[in-house]
């Protein structure tokens, strides 16, 4: 079976420092990736997504950027973060052969202060 | 994708059966119905999905009008653990591409 990882859990950095957020899917192999993230209270946005090794298209501009240097590893990126930055960030995985189910990892909550 | 539109909010008492409306007026023929739901402080969770035949997993059951423009998510017998965020997607199937959430259904199920 098919499972996603996510890491850390919860993460509280301050104004202007790096970040980097992990995500790992086991169990299948060349998955559409995505990264979502969820401000406090809102709806979910997709910020980032994936169909393949090196393949990155962004959804919105800003301070983030996102890799994916192994099939089944996306990684979530900032230079320098802002308060704006914190929220709830959610990796999720599609099979290029499903019925356009997408499975979500646990999150990490981040808190930019 | 087509756009959705839930009730901000439901209760329903545990044990009883939840039934959670979405309308989708402007759904077009190719599009499917997806269900996800997200407890709090969790990664939303895939439900069920149907294009216009009812259909049933081990979750729920998804009910389709004829004309395609809404459908029901019933929950049979509604648990505590069961609150959450409810969300009605609809979009074309085998489309990888982005999921579209709107602002869902809160469901409270009470004791």
């Amino acid at each position: 079976s098919q499972t996603i990882h996510q890491w850390p859990a919860t993460l509280v950095q301050p104004v202007g420092s790096p970040l980097s957020l992990e995500c790992t899917v086991e169990g299948t192999s060349n998955p559409n990736l995505y990264w979502y993230r969820q401000a406090a209270g809102r709806g979910l946005q997709l910020l980032f997504y994936s169909v393949g090794i090196g393949q990155i298209s962004s959804e919105v501009p800003q301070n983030l950027s996102a890799s994916r240097p192994q099939d089944r590893q996306f990684i979530l990126s900032s230079k320098k973060l802002l308060l704006s930055d914190s929220g709830f960030y959610l990796c999720a995985w599609a099979s290029t052969s499903g019925r356009g189910e997408q499975f979500f990892g646990p999150g990490t909550r981040l808190t930019v202060l | 994708d087509a756009k959705t539109t839930q009730p901000p909010s439901m209760d329903c008492a545990e044990g009883r059966a939840a039934n959670l409306p979405c309308n989708h007026s402007t759904i077009s023929g190719n599009e499917y119905v997806y269900w996800y739901r997200q407890i709090h402080s969790q990664g939303p969770q895939y439900i069920i999905h149907g294009l216009k035949n009812n259909e049933t997993n081990e979750m729920a059951s998804l009910i389709i009008t004829e004309d395609r423009k809404s459908s029901t998510l019933i929950l049979p017998h509604a648990t505590l653990r069961d609150t959450a965020v409810y969300y009605c997607i609809v979009r074309v199937a085998y489309n990888t591409d982005k999921l579209i959430f709107g602002t869902g259904t809160r469901l409270q199920v009470f004791p």
